[in-house]
């Protein structure tokens, strides 16, 4: 089975200030990683995704992701944050064997301060 | 780049009628279409699979009869919401996996259903 743990519910944080947001998973396959973001009443857009190569993963918006998978972790960064990244960022797994399934964290609400 | 669309994206229904919403992808083929619940605050849970041409794919504790869910052309997957209560209300989203990408998933914006 496979379950994302997303470790802050909220993260407030300063303009232009860095900012992580923390992932963790677990999964008895291999799995593919990725982190959406919400923006309020909308759909889901993909940030970045990990499906393999480099661990450093880049994605829009200035955004980058680690993948660890000696620490299951997928720690989303971002060096200096802008009033518009104010949303909800969901990590999520997707296990390699099926290439179906989407397991997505509870999300991070993510709020920056003028 | 491939794109869902989603209506309405706000509906209001009484209590005892049924709603539909509709996912539509515009530029691709999707044989696949997976319908998602969102509770305020809480993430995205599965609800179901719809294939074309064939019978939905409900997870466990979702009631069949209650979501119904058709997917009759290449394009275009439907959710209706039967003699829907109050404790429906929520956030339905829809995606679609788009052909020949690993992993590559677009997904609707989403409708707000309020149930009064």
């Amino acid at each position: 089975a496979q379950s994302v743990t997303q470790l802050d519910s909220q993260v407030p944080v300063f303009e232009e200030a860095p900012v992580e947001l923390r992932c963790n998973y677990s999964s008895s396959v291999s799995v593919y990683l990725f982190w959406y973001v919400q923006y309020p009443n909308q759909g889901l857009q993909l940030l970045l995704k990990y499906l393999s190569g480099s661990t450093l993963v880049k994605g829009i918006n200035g955004f980058e992701a680690e993948f660890n998978k000696s620490q299951t972790s997928f720690h989303l960064r971002k060096p200096s944050v802008h009033i518009s990244d104010t949303a909800e960022y969901f990590c999520a797994v997707g296990p390699s064997n099926t290439g179906n399934q989407f397991y997505f964290g509870t999300g991070t609400s993510l709020t920056v301060i003028p | 780049g491939a794109v869902v669309s989603q209506h309405p994206s706000r509906v209001i229904c009484k209590s005892g009628t049924s709603v539909k919403i509709e996912c539509r992808s515009l530029d691709f083929q999707a044989t696949t279409m997976f319908w998602y619940r969102q509770f305020p605050k809480q993430s995205l849970m599965l609800m179901a699979t719809s294939n074309e041409g064939s019978k939905a794919t409900y997870e466990q504790g979702v009631e069949k009869d209650k979501f119904l869910i058709n997917h009759a052309s290449l394009t275009l997957s439907t959710l209706t919401v039967t003699s829907a209560h109050p404790e429906d209300s929520s956030f339905y989203i829809c995606s679609a996996r788009v052909p020949q990408t690993l992993y590559g998933y677009t997904f609707g914006s989403g409708t707000r259903l309020t149930v009064v």
